[in-house]
């Protein structure tokens, strides 16, 4: 069982639907990050939390330290939103997800 | 801005060949990063580096080394490389201290003939 779980590994959606990609982790950790991986492979973060809330436009992340489990939202989706979703975990290093794969069809 | 850069987004090498990928950042950040990223794998630690000329083994450190001369560069070497080392690349940094935050190069996609 991988110390960080991630669902659903692959998610397709409407343009304007609402989406959540869901994050477990087994272990404790400091602070969760949530890393967008776009086609071609570059890798830019978008959150890093340690309890409460982040929202970020569109993108809104929380996280629930007593149920070790976090989730990053999108409202009103959009194409450009298409790209893997990864969920990592920060002990002494970083632990990663093995990501979710989004596509939102317009 | 900050910026990771590797040195090559697409790479072909044949089994057997010695392999050098480079990361060079430009935020004089102390730690640096080594990982493979595989189909359903996610993202696995190859080799780490605190400071320059130290380097820490990761999660799957079999088949390569590391060379970290300059604070602002960290190279992965594959002495012989495998047809099992195709696999993308990501190098990334952060600050030794404060924000846990890592930033990502682009990636290399490496295929191994």
């Amino acid at each position: 069982k991988n110390e960080v779980e991630q669902s659903p590994q692959n998610l397709t959606a409407q343009e304007g639907e609402f989406i959540t990609i869901n994050c477990s982790y087994s272990v404790g950790i400091s602070a969760l990050h949530w890393p967008q991986q776009h086609p071609g492979g570059g890798i830019v973060s978008l959150f890093m939390l340690s309890s409460g809330k982040k929202k970020h436009g569109r993108l809104i992340a929380t996280i629930n330290i007593q149920e070790k489990h976090s989730s990053l939202h999108i409202t009103a989706s959009h194409p450009r939103d298409s790209a893997v979703y990864i969920c990592a975990g920060y002990t002494d290093k970083l632990i990663f997800g093995t990501g979710t794969r989004l596509q939102v069809f317009p | 801005d900050v910026k990771v850069t590797q040195s090559s987004r697409y790479l072909v090498k044949r089994t057997g060949e010695k392999v050098f990928l480079e990361c060079v950042q430009d935020m004089d950040h102390e730690n640096m990063f080594w990982y493979r990223q595989d189909p359903g794998l996610g993202l696995r630690l190859i080799y780490f580096s605190y400071d320059v000329k130290m380097k820490e083994k990761g999660d799957i450190p079999e088949g390569y080394s590391v060379s970290r001369e300059k604070k602002e560069r960290f190279s992965l070497i594959l002495e012989s490389a495998s047809t099992n080392q195709t696999s993308m690349y990501l190098c990334a940094s952060r600050r030794r201290t404060g924000t846990n935050e890592q930033f990502f190069g682009p990636g290399t996609r490496l295929t191994v003939l």
